[in-house]
C-alpha cells in the first residue's frame, strides 16, 4: 500500500460532462503530481503542486484543471468530456518539491467516456 | 526534443537467469532517469534512479541500472529473475519540469 488514496476508483460519464477526480497524498507528503495513462497516448505527466501551489506543468489540456488545498488533498478537474479522455488518471505524492524524489503512486481512477 | 525509447515490448525470461531491460533516450544537456515498475491494476512503483554520479545503480527489490552516456542508454538489470517480477516497466526521463515515460516492456518471467 502506497499510502496514496484516489477515489473514486472508477467512473463512466457520457461526452460534454465534468468530472472531478480525488486525491490524498501520503501523510506528511506535500507534493502531488497527476499523471494520465491511455492505450494509445501511454504515461503522460499532467501537473504538479506543492503545499497548495503549482509547481510545473506538462501535457495537460485547457480542458482540465487541478488544485490543491490546504489540507494538501488535490482535485483534478476535466471538463466537456471527450471519447479519447477515457483513461486511467494517477495521482502520486512525495515529501518534497524537489522533482528527484521518489513518487508514490496511487492505484488511479479509471475514466471511461461513453 | 527529448525523448524514451523502450525497444522491446516484451521479454521473457526463465526464473533465475539474469534479466535485462533496455532504454535509450534522447535529450540535450544532463539526463535524470528513473526506473519505474507496475504490476496489474496498481499504481507505479519506483524502482531506482540516476542523477548524477556512479554508472551503476543499485535499487529496490535488487534492481540495478547501467547508465551509459556514449550509448544514452540506461537499462534495467537483475542477476536472478523472479516469477514476481513479471510486470510493466517504464523508463522515465526529467528534463525541463516535465516527465517523459517511455512506451514500457512487459517482463514475463516464466517458472
Amino acid at each position: 500500500d502506497s499510502g496514496v488514496t484516489q477515489t473514486p476508483k472508477h467512473l463512466i460519464t457520457a461526452t460534454g460532462q465534468r468530472v472531478t477526480l480525488r486525491c490524498s497524498p501520503r501523510s506528511g507528503d506535500l507534493s502531488v503530481y497527476w499523471y494520465q495513462q491511455s492505450l494509445d497516448q501511454g504515461l503522460q505527466f499532467l501537473i504538479h503542486y506543492y503545499n497548495g501551489e503549482e509547481r510545473a506543468k506538462g501535457n495537460i489540456l485547457e480542458r482540465f484543471s487541478a488544485q490543491q488545498f490546504p489540507d494538501l488533498h488535490s482535485e483534478l478537474n476535466l471538463s466537456s468530456l471527450e471519447l479519447g479522455d477515457s483513461a486511467l488518471y494517477f495521482c502520486a505524492s512525495s515529501p518534497g518539491d524537489e522533482w528527484n524524489q521518489p513518487q508514490h503512486f496511487g492505484d488511479g481512477t479509471r475514466l471511461s467516456i461513453l | 526534443a527529448q525523448s524514451v525509447a523502450q525497444p522491446e515490448d516484451q521479454v521473457n525470461v526463465a526464473e533465475g537467469n539474469p534479466l535485462t531491460v533496455k532504454c535509450t533516450y534522447s535529450v540535450s544537456g544532463n539526463p535524470y532517469l528513473f526506473w519505474y515498475v507496475q504490476y496489474p491494476n496498481r499504481g507505479l512503483q519506483f524502482l531506482l534512479k540516476y542523477i548524477t554520479g556512479d554508472n551503476l545503480v543499485k535499487g529496490s527489490y535488487g534492481f540495478e541500472a547501467e547508465f551509459n552516456k556514449s550509448q544514452t542508454s540506461f537499462h534495467l538489470k537483475k542477476p536472478s529473475a523472479l516469477v514476481s517480477d513479471s510486470a510493466l516497466y517504464f523508463c522515465v526521463l526529467y528534463y525541463g519540469q516535465n516527465f517523459v515515460f517511455g512506451p514500457g516492456t512487459r517482463l514475463s518471467v516464466l517458472p
